[in-house]
C-alpha cells in the first residue's frame, strides 16, 4: 500500500530564518506531488506540483521554493521566512493518471515569529 | 477560472440524523470530484472520489452524487455519529494533463452532538 510523510509535524521558526520541508511517499513511482498552504480558515492554495523528478511548476508567486531531487522526494524550501509564511503546509500526491483520488500527508504547522 | 463553493460552511445535527453537504462548481467541463474530511490539525482524507462520468459512488454510511450539467455535488451521511465530527471539503478536477490542479471549497464544518 502507499504512504506518504511528511515532517516535522510543527515547527517555530524566526523571521528570517530559512526553512526546509521534506515530503516522501512509498509504495509508488513517479507520481504526482503536490504543496499546498492552508490558512487559518480552511482554505487550500496550491503552492507547487511536480509531475516528475526536476519538473516543479510554481501557482503563486512568492517567497517559497520546491524541488524534487528523488522520484519520490518534494522538498518545500524558503531562505529567509517571513511572517506571512505562517500557515499549515501539506503535501500530497496521486497517481500519474488523470483520474487518480489525491492523498495527503499529515501536515506540518509552521509559525514564524 | 473554476470556483468550487459548499454551503453551509457550518452545520450543527443531533446524533442519528441524516445529512446533506452542497458542494457547487462554476464550470462543469471537469474529470472528477473529490469528497475529503479532515480532523482538526490534520491532513485531508480522501472519503470519496467520483468520475465525470459517474453519477454517484457509495462508501459505508457516504454517499456522494455528482450532477455535472448543474455544476452541483452533494455528500449524504447516513445516521450521523459524533465520530463524523469533522470539517468536509470537496474539490474538483479540471484540465487535461495529469498535473492539473484541483480547485477546493472552503468546506463545511460538521458538529455531530450526541
Amino acid at each position: 500500500s502507499q504512504t506518504i510523510h511528511q515532517w516535522p509535524a510543527t515547527l517555530v521558526q524566526p523571521v528570517g530564518s530559512p526553512l526546509s520541508l521534506e515530503c516522501t511517499v512509498e509504495g509508488t513511482s513517479n507520481p504526482n506531488l503536490y504543496w499546498y498552504r492552508q490558512a487559518a480558515g480552511r482554505g487550500l492554495q496550491l503552492l507547487f506540483y511536480s509531475v516528475g523528478i526536476g519538473q516543479i511548476s510554481s501557482e503563486v508567486p512568492q517567497n517559497l521554493s520546491a524541488s524534487r531531487p528523488q522520484d519520490r522526494q518534494f522538498i518545500l524550501s524558503s531562505k529567509k521566512l517571513l511572517l506571512s509564511d505562517s500557515g499549515f503546509y501539506l503535501c500530497a500526491w496521486l497517481r500519474s493518471s488523470y483520474n487518480s483520488p489525491l492523498h495527503f500527508g499529515n501536515g506540518t504547522r509552521l509559525t514564524v515569529t | 477560472k473554476q470556483e468550487v463553493t459548499q454551503i453551509p460552511a457550518a452545520l450543527s445535527v443531533p446524533e442519528g440524523e441524516n445529512l446533506v453537504l452542497n458542494c457547487s462548481f462554476t464550470d462543469s467541463a471537469i474529470y472528477n470530484l473529490q469528497w475529503f474530511r479532515q480532523d482538526p490539525g490534520k491532513g485531508l482524507t480522501s472519503l470519496l472520489l467520483i468520475q465525470s462520468s459517474q453519477r454517484e459512488q457509495t462508501s459505508g454510511r457516504l454517499n456522494a452524487s455528482l450532477d455535472k450539467s448543474s455544476g452541483r455535488s452533494t455528500l449524504y451521511i447516513a445516521a450521523s455519529q459524533p465520530g463524523d465530527s469533522a470539517t468536509y471539503l470537496c474539490a474538483v478536477k479540471s484540465g487535461e494533463t495529469s498535473g492539473s490542479r484541483l480547485t477546493f471549497g472552503e468546506g463545511t464544518q460538521l458538529t455531530v452532538n450526541p
